[in-house]
C-alpha cells in the first residue's frame, strides 16, 4: 500500500524565493499534519487539518508560512519569502483520525535556503 | 559561534540483548501514547501505540509499558538487531488531537 508521499525530497533555493512543498496523504485518512524537524528544536507541529479544514495553525512560525488542503488527497505548505532559518526537514503525516490513531509519516522534504 | 542542538541520550546494546527505552511524559490528561522509530534520512515510522486504559501492549518483538502513576512509558525490544539502530521517539496526545513528541533516544546496536 502506498504511504504518505512527499515531494520534492530535496529542495535547495536562494533566500527570498517561494518554496512549495507537497503531500499526498494515505487514501481514506481524514487528518493531515505538517511538521518541521531541526537539530535545535526537534519535531514541531506546524498545522493540521481534519477533513480538509485547517484546525490548528498555532505552530506556523510566521505569516510567511501558509498551508492548504484543496481536497482529501493533496496538501501544500508554502513559504514566501523563504529565509535561511527555514532550512529544515519538513514532514507530512496522515491518520484515520486525529488524537487517538497513529500518524503515518512521509519521508520528508529536506529544505536548504541559501 | 557553534550551534547547540538537542542532546539525544544514547542507549548502546549488544546484538541479541533486550533493549529498554524510557520516556517520561508530561500531561496526566494524555490518554493515547505512541512510539516511533526514525532512521537516518527517513520519516518517523510507527511502531506501537497504547491507550490509557491499558498497562501493557505487545507487538512483534516489542512491548510498550505504561505507568500512569509516575507518567512513564517504556519500549522494550527483544533480541535487538542491527536494523533496530535508530532514534526512537515517544509521543503523547495531551488529550487533544495533536501528538507531543519527546526529544528522542538514539539506540546503537553493536555486534
Amino acid at each position: 500500500d502506498a504511504g504518505v508521499i512527499q515531494s520534492p525530497r530535496h529542495e535547495v533555493t536562494e533566500m527570498g524565493q517561494e518554496v512549495t512543498l507537497r503531500c499526498k496523504p494515505i487514501s481514506g485518512h481524514n487528518s493531515l499534519f505538517w511538521y518541521r524537524q531541526t537539530m535545535m528544536r526537534g519535531l514541531e507541529l506546524l498545522i493540521y487539518f481534519n477533513n480538509n479544514v485547517p484546525i490548528d495553525d498555532s505552530g506556523m512560525p510566521e505569516d510567511r508560512f501558509s498551508a492548504k488542503m484543496p481536497n482529501a488527497s493533496f496538501s501544500t505548505l508554502k513559504i514566501q519569502p523563504s529565509e535561511p532559518r527555514d532550512s529544515a526537514v519538513y514532514f507530512c503525516a496522515s491518520s484515520l483520525r486525529a488524537g487517538d490513531q497513529p500518524q503515518h509519516f512521509g519521508d520528508g522534504t529536506r529544505l536548504s535556503i541559501l | 559561534g557553534e550551534s547547540v542542538g538537542l542532546h539525544l541520550p544514547t542507549l548502546s546494546v549488544q546484538e541479541g540483548d533486550n533493549s529498554i527505552i524510557n520516556c517520561a511524559y508530561s500531561n496526566s490528561a494524555s490518554d493515547y501514547f505512541i512510539w516511533y522509530k526514525q532512521e537516518s534520512g527517513k520519516g518517523p515510522q510507527f511502531i506501537i501505540d497504547i491507550r490509557s486504559n491499558m498497562d501493557k501492549r505487545q507487538g512483534q518483538r516489542v512491548t510498550v509499558l505504561l505507568n500512569k502513576t509516575v507518567k512513564h512509558l517504556s519500549l522494550q525490544i527483544a533480541a535487538t538487531q542491527p536494523g533496530d539502530s535508530a532514534v526512537y521517539f515517544c509521543a503523547e496526545n495531551g488529550n487533544t488531537d495533536k501528538l507531543i513528541f519527546g526529544t528522542g533516544t538514539r539506540l546503537q546496536v553493536f555486534p
